[in-house]
């Protein structure tokens, strides 16, 4: 069975710039999960999508920050405009997750996102 | 809010030394709890899990008992291999969250020959 997978893995990208990372779960996931892992720290929960639709987008920088879910499969997350503190791995994971069922979450490798 | 906090690594041990990882939690509800372990170059990978009050999550030679008491979920292993170096993060889930998860700031482990 085919992993999470993102890409690009890296991107290095200069202040006031926009980027944009993709991800493509694992097929029949129904929740998609963007994290942000700042070095030294545990991830952190961006966005929820439950199929195409956000279920938790509260910890979302919404002023730069942007994310859909494209016929609820693959998603998009942007940065626009990046700043220095945006430097971090961007996890995307995926689970089976329905109305009161919690199923594993399978994370992708990451982009790791260095803004100069 | 919920949170979970794990002791500050890096932590260095010798081949064949006993392992704990400590990871205590603060949640309103009745948590899943996790471990997940990043080894490098890699993603985040389940390691072990437990769903309610004293279950035990084991594999690979890990182990870790949910203690609803003493609100903690330490990692353990009795005899680690150069191969276990990694980053090990401490997480949980509530049951109405969808399955959300809540990280610790992860303890980096260095085993040496």
């Amino acid at each position: 069975e085919a992993g999470v997978a993102q890409s690009p893995r890296y991107k290095i990208i200069e202040k006031r710039q926009s980027v944009a990372f993709w991800c493509n779960p694992i097929s029949g996931h129904a929740t998609l999960y963007w994290y942000q892992q700042i070095l030294g720290q545990g991830p952190k929960l961006l966005i929820q999508f439950q199929n195409n639709g956000v279920v938790d987008d509260s910890q979302l920088p919404k002023d730069r920050f942007s994310a859909e879910r494209l016929k609820g499969v693959d998603s998009t997350l942007k940065i626009q405009p990046a700043k220095l503190e945006d430097s971090a791995v961007y996890l995307c994971a995926s689970s089976l997750n329905g109305p009161g069922l919690n199923t594993e979450a399978f994370f992708g490798q990451g982009t790791r996102l260095t803004v100069v | 809010g919920n949170s979970v906090t794990q002791m500050e690594g890096p932590v260095t041990l010798s081949e064949e030394a006993f392992l704990t990882i400590n990871c205590t939690y603060t949640a309103t509800g009745y948590p899943s709890l996790f471990w997940y372990v990043q080894y490098p170059g890699e993603g985040l990978q389940l390691l072990l899990k437990a769903t309610k009050a004293d279950d035990k999550g084991s594999n690979k030679g890990f182990e870790a008992t949910y203690r609803k008491e003493t609100t903690s979920f330490h990692l353990e292993k009795g005899s680690v291999q150069v191969s276990d170096s990694a980053v090990y993060f401490c997480a949980l889930t509530e049951s109405n969250q969808g399955g959300k998860l809540i990280f610790g700031q992860g303890t980096e482990l260095s085993v040496k020959p």
